[in-house]
């Protein structure tokens, strides 16, 4: 079993859903981070938490730590949030351990 | 931007050669990780250095080598280059603790012929 899993691996959704990608893991973190990767292959760090919620523009964090379940949602969705999202454990403050992604793609 | 970068983009080269993959991290930061993303195992912690020590090892192969210099950049040496070493390659960098967010440089596309 993989330290960490993700849910669904492929999400297509209309523009101005709202999207909820999900992540469970199963050792001990010090923080994890949501990433996203565009087609291009560039990663862009989202977000770190190690508790609660976090909120940047449509994106929402939210981690709970004695269950080991993050989630990640988008509101309002466009096509430009079509990527890759993925979960990444914080190990010992040095190794990230990585989720296989989550593909997104949101139609107009 | 990030404000990690990465040289070179793209990297062509034939089986059994050497090549030397650079990272600068961002002004102030002391870590630098190194992450190998391939088609078939994802994305991998290959090797972090921390002010020039290394600090924690992954899944780096003995043909894999890397150094962080005084001036805090970081170059990943790859020898011996098998087809399947083809892979992205990232570097990140975090600030002085070792829980501090990593930041992504822009990658670099290693295909061996």
């Amino acid at each position: 079993k993989n330290e960490v899993e993700q849910s669904p691996q492929n999400l297509t959704a209309q523009e101005g859903e709202f999207i909820t990608i999900n992540c469970s893991y199963s050792v001990g973190i010090s923080a994890l981070h949501w990433l996203q990767q565009h087609p291009g292959g560039g990663i862009v760090s989202l977000f770190m938490l190690s508790s609660g919620k976090k909120k940047h523009g449509r994106l929402i964090a939210t981690i709970n730590i004695q269950e080991k379940h993050s989630s990640l949602h988008i509101t309002a969705s466009h096509p430009r949030d079509s990527a890759v999202y993925i979960c990444a454990l914080l190990e010992g403050g040095s190794r990230l351990t990585f989720g296989e992604g989550t593909q997104l793609t949101v139609n107009p | 931007d990030s404000g990690v970068t990465q040289t070179p983009k793209h990297l062509i080269t034939a089986t059994g050669q050497r090549v030397t993959l650079r990272c600068s991290p961002r002004s102030g930061d002391l870590s630098v990780y190194w992450y190998q993303q391939s088609l078939d195992q994802g994305l991998q912690f290959l090797i972090q250095y921390y002010n020039g020590e290394e600090r924690a090892k992954g899944n780096i192969l003995e043909r894999f080598s890397a150094q962080q210099f005084p001036d805090l950049h970081s170059e990943l040496n790859l020898s011996s280059l098998e087809l399947g070493d083809s892979a992205l390659y990232f570097c990140a960098s975090a600030g002085t603790s070792t829980n501090n967010e990593q930041f992504f440089g822009p990658g670099t596309r290693l295909t061996v012929l």
